[in-house]
């Protein structure tokens, strides 16, 4: 069963703009975690997000999390071309992720 | 380094035939995670493995499914029989025995059954 909950679930923006991605989720979590897909290969692992931390920066990315809400979002700043993928959370609960269905992101040279 | 091999990378194959999905891990790594991917589903958990023993395989779909890890570097997912609604992208991962720690993935085998 899926735990995360992603919107929008497609985004279509121009390059040097920003992208904002939400996730919901219903139980209480270890942490965090967000992926990228990229057509044909394998999810690559962005950031990581402990359930006591509230906000993480890594380059271009940054994400929040509200436990309160059961929430989480990835910010990518000044998008390019290459970050066009399908992007997913998983929460981390017990020793396996569970994730959401993701949001595929196309970004427009 | 190597990142997480599975083989083969495409599988056709025809219904009621047997098929074995393969896949070898990050060197060190103890935990080891094999998923499904379909459009309508998603990304589901099948079953996952710490230090080559299974600990959840509440998401293997029925008993034509089954999954080994026979040493730390190796895991197999097997079908049999096999089934048209079988067809997905079959994903493995792995990772270090702690939920803080991201997962590597492999890129997947696609497996079409006719």
């Amino acid at each position: 069963s899926q735990q995360g909950e992603e919107d929008p679930q497609a985004l279509s923006i121009q390059e040097g703009e920003n992208a904002t991605m939400n996730c919901s989720y219903k139980t209480s979590i270890n942490n965090l975690q967000w992926y990228r897909q990229n057509s044909g290969r394998g999810l690559v692992h962005l950031i990581l997000i402990r359930s006591n931390e509230r906000e993480k920066h890594s380059g271009r990315l940054r994400v929040t999390l509200d436990t309160s809400k059961k929430s989480s979002s990835l910010l990518i700043t000044a998008s390019r071309a290459a970050d066009t993928a399908s992007y997913f959370c998983a929460t981390a609960t017990g020793g396996k992720l569970i994730f959401g269905q993701g949001t595929e992101l196309s970004v427009k040279p | 380094d190597a990142g997480v091999i599975q083989s083969p990378r495409h599988e056709v194959t025809e219904m009621g035939q047997e098929v074995t999905l393969r896949c070898k891990p990050i060197s060190g790594h103890n935990s080891l995670f094999w998923y499904r991917q379909t459009m309508m589903r998603g990304l589901e958990l099948l079953i996952y493995f710490n230090n080559n023993v299974p600990i959840d395989d509440s998401g293997m779909p029925e008993d034509r499914f089954s999954a080994k890890m026979p040493n730390a570097s190796f895991s197999t997912l097997k079908i049999q029989p096999s089934e048209p609604r079988d067809s997905a992208v079959y994903f493995c991962a792995s990772s270090l025995v702690d939920s803080n720690q991201p997962q590597h993935f492999g890129d997947g085998t696609r497996l079409s059954i006719l």
